[in-house]
């Protein structure tokens, strides 16, 4: 089955730098990526995705990089603010599947 | 435009008991899936279920555990005879269509606590 790496699973930065989030994936039926927020006692939420056929995407502050040869897809945010501080999961999903497999999470914080 | 909609958000069971967690999907889903998130990790699949169907249920312990969608009402994931290993967050999702042509939601979780 498929299987995500996460990495780093802490990332510690000061407000307004980047930060930079890296997955794998083993899969290379995979073509769909996504990535969620998930607040302290809340459910993930969803805040970009990419497909296979995309290089890149980009959102505001937030980008999407999928590299498909490597396979590996990382998420950027530039010019943090403290309310970027969450845990960040990154996911892939099969063409043809159902279930998102999770990468295990990188508890983002952004110190003021 | 409700989101997912979960309950109860937190639930405590002695060992042995049953557990039912309640899911609404988004108004225009009838795709629902079930994962289970243990503390400091990522979430994994359960079940997958469209109106009145299981369609993956490969990642359900094989005992204990069940789940329906009825054509009516919530979607249910019940847990009978509970144990300590059953402590979990428990998140729904719910999509327009299934496959990759339509995003997960997810629902803020049922928190399950076992004494």
């Amino acid at each position: 089955g498929e299987n995500v790496e996460q990495h780093p699973s802490t990332l510690s930065v000061q407000e307004g730098d980047s930060a930079v989030i890296k997955c794998t994936y083993s899969d290379s039926a995979s073509n769909y990526f996504p990535w969620y927020k998930q607040e302290l006692g809340k459910g993930p939420q969803l805040i970009i995705d990419i497909r296979s056929n995309v290089g890149e995407k980009k959102d505001q502050r937030i980008a999407v990089t999928l590299n498909k040869t490597a396979k590996h897809f990382s998420l950027h945010i530039t010019e943090t603010q403290p309310e970027d501080s969450a845990v960040y999961f990154c996911a892939a999903l099969k063409a043809a599947g159902n279930k998102l497999t999770f990468g295990g999470g990188t508890r983002v914080l952004v110190k003021p | 435009n409700a989101g997912v909609m979960q309950n109860p958000r937190h639930l405590v069971r002695r060992r042995g008991q049953e557990a039912r967690l309640r899911c609404s999907p988004m108004k225009g889903h009838s795709h629902v899936y079930w994962y289970r998130q243990l503390p400091e990790e990522g979430l994994k699949f359960m079940v997958y279920l469209q109106k009145e169907n299981i369609i993956d249920e490969s990642g359900m312990p094989k005992e204990r555990f069940s789940a329906e969608f009825p054509k009516e009402g919530p979607s249910i994931l019940r847990i009978q005879q509970v144990v300590r290993g059953d402590s979990a967050a428990y998140f729904c999702a719910s999509s327009r269509a299934g496959g990759s042509n339509q995003p997960q939601h997810f629902g803020d979780g049922t928190r399950l606590s076992i004494l």
